[in-house]
Formats: structure tokens, sequence, C-alpha cells
């Protein structure tokens, strides 16, 4: 049982395009985490949000409390954008993590 | 201000073997938790630490120990290794300024990856 569902697994886009990447969870969360994860490892933190929408630059991340699902959107995509992106969250004591979405963006 | 490392960022054991991975928080950072990921089961969550005290705990065997200094450095120990153990081991810190490191956002380190033979 998964208690974070990511889709989709992989996803290549053109340079330039909109991307959505999608998140639902089916555990009660206190926040809901995006990561990023290049090749060779490095995580970064990209949100933590626990309601409404946040807003970095060209990324939007989106989520519904009522409906368990999140959403990370991507405007004008570039090729430095493509990674592994990761959704996680975190319970009372617990923190889990969606199995990724691999982005692939061509020039 | 400096991230967070860790060492060391290779590591190759033996079956039976223990080991020992070192984390250094953000200057500042009083939550430590530690991650394990692997190609077949992704990130895992493996525990956190606070001001010296285990906060958090996830679904791993007691192989899998940690402990936290009075300066937050974290050091996690892995006993009577076994070949699935090999893996990306990360830490990362937060603030804590909540009720939890869980709550707060998470800075990662580079990890050690361990193979283990």
């Amino acid at each position: 049982k998964n208690e974070v569902e990511q889709s989709p697994q992989n996803l290549t886009a053109q340079e330039g395009e909109f991307i959505t990447i999608n998140c639902s969870y089916s555990v009660g969360i206190s926040a809901l985490h995006w990561l990023q994860q290049h090749p060779g490892g490095g995580i970064v933190s990209l949100f933590m949000l626990s309601s409404g929408k946040k807003k970095h630059g060209r990324l939007i991340a989106t989520i519904n409390i009522q409906e368990k699902h999140s959403s990370l959107h991507i405007t004008a995509s570039h090729p430095r954008d493509s990674a592994v992106y990761i959704c996680a969250v975190t319970t009372g004591n617990q923190f889990y993590f969606g199995t990724g979405t691999s982005l692939t963006v061509i020039p | 201000k400096a991230g967070v490392t860790q060492t060391p960022r290779y590591l190759i054991k033996t079956r039976g073997q223990q080991v020992t991975l070192s984390c250094s928080p953000i200057s500042g950072h009083r939550s430590v938790s530690w991650y394990q990921q692997t190609p077949g089961q992704g990130l895992q969550f493996l525990f956190e630490y606070f001001s010296e005290t285990q906060r958090n705990k996830g679904n791993f065997p007691g192989r899998f120990s940690g402990r936290q200094f009075s300066n937050s450095r974290s050091e996690m120990n892995v006993s009577t290794l076994e070949l699935g153990d090999s893996a990306l081991y990360l830490c990362a810190s937060s603030l804590a300024l909540g009720s939890g490191g869980a709550y707060n956002e998470q800075f990662f380190g580079p990890g050690t990856r361990l193979t283990v033979l």
C-alpha cells in the first residue's frame, strides 16, 4: 500500500512546454513537500505547503486538502529542469515519499 | 552559510560488517533526519533526531540506529550489514522551530553511497 502516488512516472517535454506532475496521498498530513533530485543524488526542497498555492519563479505548487491531491507545475520548461521530482508528505511522526517523476526536457 | 555535509561520500563494506555514517547539519539547525534511497524502494524515512533525542522513527529493523550530539551533528550506524542495505543514505537538517523536523523545510546533504558486497 503506497501512501503517496505520483503520476506520471516518466515525462518528456519540449523546451517551453507547460508541465504538470500530480501527487495523491491517502493519509492525514501536516505538510506536503515537493523535492527535486538531479543525477548524482543531490536533493533540493522546492516547496513545503499545507494549503493553497505557492510560486517560486517558473514553479507553482498547489494542494487541495479535501481531495488529498497536489500538483507541481513548471511553466516555460527548460532543459535544466530535467530531474526527478518527488512528492513527500509528513504526518504526525512519519515521512512518506512518492516514487518520483522523471522529467526530461528536450531543447 | 555552509550546507549539510556527509562523510564519507562513498563506502564499500562486506556482509556482516558494521558501518557508521556522519552528518553535519547547517549551523543553527537542530533537527537531523536520515533517509535511505534504493532503486527498488525509493526514498524511505529512517529516523529524526532533535536535541540529542530520537523523536520519530521509520519502519526499519533495530540494526539501524543513530545518535545526535550536543552540537547537532548526527551519526547513523548499521550493524550486521546485508546486501540489501546497499543504498544512498541521505541526511537532512531543518530549523525545527515548530514541533519537529518533519514539519519544516528539509535541507539535504549530498548523501553517502554504501555498497555492501
